[in-house]
Parts: C-alpha cells; structure tokens; sequence
C-alpha cells in the first residue's frame, strides 16, 4: 500500500536550518509529483509547491521562494523540503503529498518548531 | 493566483442533520476542485476530487456538486466522525489553493 512516511519533529533556533524528509513506498516514486503543504498552528492549509519527481523540477509559490527548496534522491525513494534561516512564523507542520492535483496520499507531518 | 472563499467558516450542527459547505473562486476552474477533510492532529484526507467523484472508501453521505466558480461539498446525514475541519482545493492553475476551511462541531 501507498505510504509517505516523514521525519519527526525539529526544534530550531531562529537562523537555522533543517531539512525534513517523505519516504514514500507502495509505488513507483518517479511516476507521481509530490507536493510541500504547510499549516502553521491554528490555521489552515497552505500549498508551498511541488516536485517533478521524474525529472526533478520544481515549482513553487508564491512566498515560498528563495528560502525553501525541494529535493529528491530517487534512489531511496525520498523528497525533501529543506529550509534555511529558519524565523519564527516558520513554526508550522508540513507535509508531504502525493499527486499533481487532488492528493489522496498524505505523509503524517512534521513539525517544525522555531524558537530561541 | 485564484482566491477562494468558504462559507460558513463555522457551522455547529447536529448528528443526522444535512449539512452543506460552499467555496467560490475568484476565476473559473472548470471542475478542478477537491474536498479534503481534517481532524485535529491528522494529516486531511481526500473525499471528493473533479467536483464531484467520491474518493475510494470514502462515505456515499458525501458528495459534491459545481463546476466553474461555484461548488458544495453536501453531507446528506452527519454522523458522529464528521465532525471536522472542511477545505475546498482547486488544481486548475499554480499555485494549488486552499480554501480557508469551515469547521463543522457539534450544535
């Protein structure tokens, strides 16, 4: 079965960096985008972008350039969302999720806390 | 970007009632809209993609309607694990936006 399964929670100073994981299993990696979704705590949801898993290429929105990056190793079958100079509002569960469109297979979240 | 809203942002209901959701776009979108549910502490799930088709093993009391600016998201008879937060996503156009959600709790 389809399984997209994240690192766990990070506790981080302001100016940091970190680097959350989604292994997914059950499928062929490369035949499916995958998708960076944030929801900082109380709020909704917030599409950050996506990845070509195929060739690698990514997309991202609006308010998530520059300081955000997506990556693959496709040889593990993992995406990563990597941030650096890490503020305070960054403080949010992201996940990871599958599909170009409509995601019906979602990682369980990671919680990123940004704190001094 | 598309803007979407969401209405009610809260509805408070009962178990058995028939509740509905609306989200509207900014643009049309055709029928690239989906539903997603969320729980506290829960990644969402998918209920509805294309407006209107049912997810694989989800509830036939839901369903959706609409196509181009305008769609509902129709709970014909609310049980007890419906209770939860409800967002529209269109998949039209970049960027993939969400709607801001409507929390359906208990009356």
């Amino acid at each position: 079965q389809v399984q997209l399964v994240q690192s766990g929670s990070e506790l981080k100073k302001p100016g940091a960096s970190v680097k959350v994981s989604c292994k997914a299993s059950g499928y062929t990696f490369t035949s499916y985008a995958m998708n960076w979704v944030r929801q900082a705590p109380g709020q909704g949801l917030e599409w950050m972008g996506w990845i070509n898993t195929n060739t690698g290429n990514p997309t991202y929105a609006q308010g998530f350039t520059g300081r955000f990056v997506f990556s693959l190793d496709t040889s593990v079958s993992t995406a990563y969302l990597q941030i650096s100079s890490l503020k305070a509002e960054d403080t949010a569960v992201y996940y990871c999720a599958r599909d170009a469109g409509a995601t019906g297979y979602w990682g369980q979240g990671t919680l990123v806390t940004v704190s001094s | 970007a598309i803007w979407m809203t969401q209405s009610p942002s809260l509805l408070s209901a009962s178990t058995g009632d028939r509740v509905t959701i609306s989200c509207r776009m900014s643009q049309g979108i055709s029928s690239y809209l989906a539903w997603y549910q969320q729980k506290p502490g829960k990644a969402p799930e998918l209920l509805i993609y294309a407006a209107s088709t049912l997810q694989s093993g989800v509830p036939s009391r839901f369903s959706g309607s609409g196509s181009g600016t305008d769609f509902t998201l129709t709970i014909s008879c609310l049980q007890s694990e419906d209770f939860a937060t409800y967002y529209c996503q269109q998949y039209y156009s970049f960027p993939f936006t969400f709607g801001p959600g409507t929390k359906v709790d208990i009356k």
